[in-house]
């Protein structure tokens, strides 16, 4: 029979290069916007976040940023390895609150 | 090095048992989420408490879920009875809130397949 789930978008990427992963986000009452990476068989991992007044954030190897006016969240990760092949979801959080609602998650590809 | 641990890491179970999962969260984490995990529905909070009161069980099916925090350092979540379409994976995560603390650390999560 026919199998029905969730489509994740993927992207391939080879390794080295640098990766983008976009994520479109509806509720503008969140005070944070995080970024969560799955590997297989494992639970979600933090990676960085960002609270609502910043455009962009920088941690080691990955850039978020966000812009409000379009409701829309990026995660930059660079010279992309074999390592960071996962689901990446981005989340918002509320303020004062640490409620985290997903978003449905990209999977990427790292091609050797 | 701390991180949350669940149990059981899987369970198969018929329809109509009782199912009991069980999380410790990191030792010093005031918060503790339950999410449960389908490749329909992808990622779901089901309850979340903190300093052991539940503030949100609204994720959460009240005739046959229930989540307990018996201490600080055991969280329960139980589903009687169990239903095929309660096949899924379960996680645990705890966190701090703190000022600028948003991380949740997620347990490796029960597998769950209901017969």
């Amino acid at each position: 029979g026919e199998s029905v789930g969730l489509h994740l978008p993927t992207l391939s990427v080879q390794e080295g290069d640098n990766s983008i992963i976009n994520c479109a986000y509806s509720n503008s009452a969140s005070d944070y916007f995080i970024w969560y990476k799955q590997e297989s068989g494992k639970g979600p991992q933090f990676i960085i976040d960002i609270r609502s007044n910043m455009d962009k954030r920088q941690g080691q190897r990955v850039t978020v940023l966000l812009n409000k006016t379009v409701k829309h969240l990026s995660l930059q990760i660079a010279a992309t390895q074999p390592g960071d092949s996962a689901v990446y979801f981005c989340a918002g959080v509320p303020w004062g609150y640490q409620k985290v609602t997903f978003g449905t998650g990209t999977k990427l590809q790292v091609i050797p | 090095d701390a991180r949350v641990t669940q149990t059981p890491r899987h369970k198969v179970t018929e329809m109509g048992q009782e199912v009991t999962m069980r999380c410790q969260p990191i030792l010093g984490h005031n918060t503790v989420f339950w999410y449960r995990q389908t490749m329909m529905q992808g990622l779901e909070l089901l309850a979340y408490f903190r300093n052991r009161a539940p503030l949100d069980d609204s994720g959460m099916p009240k005739d046959r879920f229930s989540a307990e925090m018996p201490d600080a350092t055991l969280a329960t979540l139980k589903i009687q009875p169990s239903e095929p379409r309660d096949s899924a994976v379960y996680f645990c995560a705890s966190g701090l809130v703190t000022s600028g603390s948003n991380e949740q650390f997620f347990g490796p999560g029960t597998r769950l397949t209901v017969l």
